[in-house]
């Protein structure tokens, strides 16, 4: 089963910009997460929010949970080359982590 | 700790073979969860562990599909007999305490021809 779905499907942005992404899932969570995939490899965590959290930073990354919308969102703000990657939300169900298909972003130079 | 350590990275086999994935997770993780990932349906979970122990093997499609988890620092997963729809690239995934941070290993890349 896949709870989460991400949107859009693929970004393209120049580099300097900004870049945003969104999650919805269907049901309640505890917990929700991102990773990053650069191409080949495994994924990558970025970052956990809380389901009692609204926003959370680190870095570059802005994460915001609405949990009366069941939805997320990840701001990478001034992108750079090196963020070309596909992103993925997932979410908990019982101990379980569960993708959504991802987001593929790539950074024009 | 060196990460989740996979191997093989490729594997290319024919259809009707016996094909073993192996996975070494981060010491002292206690959750191992192995995913496989096809561009039409992303990455989906097939089974995971708790302390070695099977906890949900409903993502695993069919009875050709088995994993065991014989000690704390060794997975793997069966795929006998493989066909070409298995192609595909699995990973192996371990973490502390259930829905946190995982690690995730490089994967294996498989096709079956």
């Amino acid at each position: 089963s896949q709870q989460g779905e991400e949107d859009p499907q693929a970004l393209s942005i120049q580099e300097g910009e900004n870049a945003t992404m969104n999650c919805s899932y269907k049901t309640s969570i505890n917990n929700l997460q991102w990773y990053r995939q650069n191409s080949g490899r495994g994924l990558v965590h970025l970052i956990l929010i809380r389901s009692n959290e609204r926003e959370k930073h680190s870095g570059r990354l802005r994460v915001t949970l609405d949990t009366s919308k069941k939805s997320s969102s990840l701001l990478i703000t001034a992108s750079r080359a090196a963020d070309t990657a596909s992103y993925f939300c997932a979410t908990d169900e019982d101990d379980k982590i569960i993708f959504g298909k991802g987001t593929r972003l790539h950074i024009l130079p | 700790d060196a990460g989740v350590i996979q191997s093989p990275r490729h594997e290319v086999t024919e259809m009707g073979q016996e094909v073993t994935l192996r996975c070494k997770p981060i010491s002292g993780h206690d959750y191992l969860f192995w995913y496989r990932q096809t561009m039409m349906r992303g990455l989906e979970l097939l089974i995971y562990f708790n302390n070695n122990v099977p906890i949900d093997d409903s993502g695993m499609p069919e009875d050709r599909f088995s994993a065991k988890m014989p000690n704390a620092s060794f997975s793997t997963l069966k795929i006998q007999p493989s066909e070409p729809r298995d192609s595909a690239v699995y990973f192996c995934a371990s973490s502390f305490m259930g829905f946190t941070e995982a690690f995730f290993g490089q994967g294996t890349r498989l096709t079956v021809v």
